[in-house]
């Protein structure tokens, strides 16, 4: 069965400083990565997406992401970060016959300080 | 384009009544997911959804709960006999292929 790791359950960061945050997962074929973000109280908002082609994606706010086969990472980063960038991150990997069947981790929650 | 929509937002029950919870897709989008998010966790999935079928509800607990999406109208999960333990946010999400699209959530509070 997928899983999704995400071991940092916390992370502080200042603004204007860089952030990764951590995704392994476990999939036999070649997986479908996704990081959301999810703000207090609200739905989840997509921020970018792996479904196969050039292992470095762009997403929407500045976020990018790596995808590295042989570590099973897909790690989320952004050069420098915003107030407005706290909230909650969710790395999830989509199945094989069924993109959108979303397994998630357990979650980033990002502070920011000024 | 409107997107996901889902409601109620906020939805109180007591313990032992119904909870319906409604998903209207976004234009154009056949496939329903639902995802429920407990506490302090990640959002897990429940059930899958095209017109009229259920295609994987591989996250379904077995009793109590069930889900539709007839041929017109949204997209229901239904609760029955609900119990604290189905407090939480739950999430429904539409796509057209790969891409899940999320509502804004209802979240349920049992008391």
């Amino acid at each position: 069965a997928q899983s999704v790791t995400q071991p940092d359950i916390h992370i502080t960061v200042s603004e204007g400083a860089s952030l990764e945050l951590r995704c392994n997962y476990s999939y036999g074929a070649t997986p479908y990565l996704f990081w959301y973000v999810q703000s207090p109280g609200q739905g989840l908002q997509l921020l970018l997406k792996y479904f196969s082609g050039d292992t470095l994606v762009q997403g929407i706010k500045g976020f990018e992401a790596e995808f590295k086969r042989s570590q099973s990472s897909f790690n989320l980063r952004k050069p420098s970060v915003h107030w407005s960038d706290a909230a909650e991150y969710f790395c999830a990997v989509g199945d094989t016959g069924t993109a959108s069947k979303l397994t998630f981790g357990t979650g980033t929650r990002l502070q920011v300080t000024l | 384009n409107a997107g996901v929509m889902q409601n109620p937002r906020h939805l109180v029950r007591r313990r032992g009544q119904e909870a319906r919870l409604r998903c209207s897709p976004m234009k154009g989008h056949s496939h329903v997911y639902w995802y429920r998010q407990l506490p302090e966790e990640g959002l897990k999935f429940m059930v899958y959804l095209q017109k009229e079928n259920i295609i994987d509800e591989s996250g379904m607990p077995k009793e109590r709960f069930s889900a539709e999406f007839p041929k017109e109208g949204p997209s229901i999960l239904r609760i029955q006999q609900v119990v604290r333990g189905d407090s939480a946010a739950y999430f429904c999400a539409s796509s057209l292929d790969a891409e899940a699209f999320f509502g804004q959530g209802t979240r349920l509070t049992v008391v």
